[in-house]
């Protein structure tokens, strides 16, 4: 039982370029999220989605765009990559809103 | 919008020391949930806390909700060195925008 997997687990881009990040998981979770962890803030809310085709914006959704054409699949894309980008993203699902959210392993994202 | 500040952000203690780190809320909270992140890792469920006053142990770890569900904590008895990570709160609002927010974390050392 995969669970939730991010890939890749580590990426180096330069500004300016696109990059996606994928998240999958195999428990048919309705909600997926996308968060950013940065030294100081937490985890922040990027986007979350409550069922394929539904995505709607968390607390720093800019730069930044998501797309749930799969139950389990929530890849986010940074369209033109910032410095301010660089940081740890992890993807979450849970059966709903406000429930248990489990965790992938996480994504670090470096922009040069 | 609602915010969920904890404290302290890092604490030391030797081992065997006691430990507990707040989470504290300006409005009424729904819920609140307690995440551990170990260096390196992901956020891993805890706990969730509904009621008014609730109590739960596991353990050596001990939740608490306030009274006016406004404020939580965690305590840990006799730390130990699988301890050490990060203690996230992260708490629905009852005005509920529908999303939980998440606190910055305590980071907890242990030293042996």
């Amino acid at each position: 039982d995969a669970g939730i997997t991010q890939s890749p687990r580590y990426k180096i881009t330069e500004t300016g370029r696109q990059v996606t990040l994928m998240c999958h998981q195999t428990w048919s979770h309705s909600y997926m999220f996308w968060y950013r962890q940065d030294l100081g803030h937490g985890l922040r809310l990027i986007y979350y989605s409550a069922a394929a085709d539904i995505t709607d914006k968390g607390e720093v959704p800019d730069g930044y765009v998501v797309s749930r054409s799969k139950t389990e699949n929530f890849p986010l894309t940074l369209e033109s990559a910032t410095r301010s980008q660089t940081s740890v993203y992890f993807c979450a699902s849970s059966e709903s809103m406000v429930g248990t959210q489990y965790f992938g392993p996480g994504t670090r994202l470096t922009v040069l | 919008g609602q915010q969920v500040m904890q404290i302290p952000q890092y604490q030391h203690v030797q081992e065997g020391e006691d430990f507990t780190t707040y989470c504290n809320s300006s409005t009424t909270l729904s819920n609140i949930q307690w995440y551990k992140q170990r260096p390196g890792g992901h956020p891993v469920f805890l706990i969730q806390l509904v009621k008014s006053g609730e109590v739960k142990k596991q353990k050596r770890l001990t939740f608490q909700f306030g009274e006016a569900k406004k404020n939580s904590s965690l305590h840990i008895t006799a730390t130990q060195t699988t301890d050490v990570g990060t203690y996230f709160c992260a708490a629905l609002g009852s005005s509920n925008t529908g999303k939980l927010i998440f606190g910055q974390g305590t980071t907890l050392q242990v030293k042996p």
